[in-house]
């Protein structure tokens, strides 16, 4: 059984530019979320997708976006970059359950430096 | 929105139990009450989660007020191996999921 796992490792970006980030799912896992978790602080929610829909978003602008695919893969878009979006991005699978009582299972993340 | 609020940091000695306290005051009456831990250089690990009632698995306890403004995660037997940052984490139920975490507290173990 393969993990999450999570494209590039570290990645560094200028001011202004785009960036994408690449999760895939761990086998039998149909739900994909993404965090952004800033050096010192908790992960923060950015979405959620389930069945290649968004299923849920955390308070982040229309700049981060993603797609998942129908291999449940994921991707994180995010447009225009500022300085406050170097963070590490993780990105968590799971199988999708309404009550919300699902593990997650976490990706190693992916830094993102932007200069 | 559903806010967390955990202390900075912890202590305790190898061997001994260990309470560590999240404060949820603003849950709503069907989110999920999870617990995650990260060592350094690695993402999130679950550890328990539990809706009203009391919990164990062979990681933990998991211990919710019964307003369940509150809850607490136990481990009955620090190790070495179990310093590490500790998250509570709120998810909402249904669809529009919201997946809410706290600052967490580092968890340091004295030999």
């Amino acid at each position: 059984e393969t993990g999450v796992t999570q494209s590039p490792t570290h990645l560094i970006k200028t001011r202004g530019q785009q960036v994408t980030l690449r999760c895939s799912s761990q086998s039998g896992h149909n739900t994909v979320s993404w965090y952004q978790q800033a050096l010192g602080q908790g992960p923060q929610f950015i979405f959620q997708y389930y069945r290649e829909e968004e299923n849920g978003r955390g308070n982040f602008p229309p700049r981060f976006s993603g797609l998942q695919f129908p291999n449940y893969s994921s991707e994180l878009n995010v447009n225009a970059l500022e300085l406050d979006d170097s963070a590490l991005y993780l990105c968590a699978s799971s199988l999708y359950n309404p009550l919300g009582n699902n593990e997650q299972f976490f990706g190693p993340g992916t830094r993102l430096t932007v200069l | 929105d559903a806010k967390t609020t955990q202390p900075n940091s912890m202590e305790s000695n190898e061997e001994e139990p260990v309470h560590l306290p999240c404060n949820h005051s603003t849950i709503s009456g069907t989110d999920y009450i999870h617990w995650y831990r990260q060592l350094p250089s690695q993402g999130p690990e679950y550890v328990i989660h539990g809706l009203t009632s009391n919990v164990n698995n062979r990681m933990a306890s998991l211990a919710i007020a019964e307003d369940r403004k509150s809850s607490t995660l136990i481990l009955h037997r620090a190790t070495l191996r179990d310093a590490a940052v500790y998250y509570c984490l709120l998810i909402s139920s249904g669809s529009a999921r919201q997946l809410t975490f706290g600052s967490g507290t580092q968890l340091t173990v004295l030999p």
